[in-house]
C-alpha cells in the first residue's frame, strides 16, 4: 500500500482564490511528521510546512495552512490567496518516527501540479 | 552558501562510463541524504549520512552505486558503468539532526543525469 496518496495529479485555481490539495497516509506508528514541498519548474524542492502527529493545532506559515484531520489520516494543504508564482508541484511526504530501517527518509506522493489562472 | 549545494547541476554522459555526484550541506547539519527523482518512479530515498557513517545502504538500486561522505560535510554518489535506466534528477538533502521527527529536510537544485 502507498504511504502517502495525492490523488489530484493536477490542479486550477484562480488568482487570489484559496486552493487544498489533498494528501492521505498510511502508518502504524504514533510518532511521525508530515511535510509539505514545492518544487517550481525549475527543479528546486523548496520547504513550505510542517505537521507533527502530535500537534494539536494544524500548521500555519504565511499563505500555507495544513487541514490536518490526525483520524482521517489526511494532511491537506492550504494555500489562500493564490498568486502566480505558486504554479508549480506540489509534494507530500511523511517521515516516520521509529527507528528500524528505512526510517529516517522522507517518503514522498507522487505529486500534484497546480496552475494558477490570471 | 546557505542553502544545500550540488554540482554539477547537469551532466550527460555516454552509458558505460562513471559519474561523480556533489553535494555539500548545509552548515552545521549533520544528517546528509541522497533522493532520486524520475518521471515513472518519481521521488526514491537512496541513502542516508549521520555524520561520515551510512548504516543502511538498501536503498541504493544496484552495486553500482556508492556514496561517501567525509569530515561530516560533502558527500558523492558515485555511479559506475551507467546505464540508460540511471537517467535521473539526484536530489541532496541535508537536516540538523537525523533522529529528530521534526526536522524538515532541506534540497540542493539537483544534479540533473543523463545516460546517452
Amino acid at each position: 500500500a502507498q504511504k502517502i496518496t495525492q490523488t489530484q495529479p493536477g490542479m486550477f485555481v484562480q488568482e487570489k482564490e484559496a486552493v487544498t490539495l489533498d494528501c492521505t497516509y498510511d502508518t502504524s506508528d504514533q510518532s511521525y511528521g508530515l511535510f509539505w514541498y514545492k518544487q517550481p519548474s525549475s527543479g528546486e524542492m523548496i520547504f513550505l510546512i510542517y505537521q507533527g502527529s502530535y500537534d494539536e493545532q494544524n500548521a500555519t506559515e504565511g499563505r500555507y495552512s495544513l487541514n490536518f484531520q490526525k483520524a482521517r489520516k489526511s494532511a491537506n494543504l492550504v494555500i489562500s490567496a493564490s498568486q502566480l508564482g505558486d504554479s508549480a508541484m506540489y509534494f507530500c511526504a511523511m517521515r516516520e518516527g521509529y527507528s528500524g530501517a528505512g526510517s529516517y527518509q522522507l517518503t514522498f506522493g507522487k505529486g500534484t501540479k497546480l496552475s494558477v489562472i490570471p | 552558501g546557505a542553502g544545500v549545494s550540488q554540482s554539477p547541476s547537469n551532466k550527460v554522459t555516454e552509458k558505460g562510463k562513471d559519474v561523480e555526484l556533489r553535494c555539500d550541506p548545509i552548515s552545521g547539519h549533520t544528517a546528509l541524504y541522497w533522493y532520486r527523482q524520475s518521471l515513472g518512479q518519481g521521488l526514491e530515498f537512496l541513502i542516508y549520512f549521520q555524520g561520515n557513517s551510512a548504516p543502511d545502504k538498501s536503498g541504493l538500486p544496484s552495486d553500482r552505486f556508492s556514496a561517501e561522505r567525509t569530515g561530516g560535510s560533502v558527500s558523492t554518489l558515485t555511479i559506475q558503468r551507467t546505464q540508460q535506466e540511471d537517467s535521473a534528477v539526484y536530489l541532496c538533502a541535508s537536516s540538523r539532526q537525523l533522529r529528530a521527527v521534526d526536522q524538515p529536510q532541506h534540497f540542493g537544485d539537483g544534479t540533473r543525469l543523463s545516460i546517452l
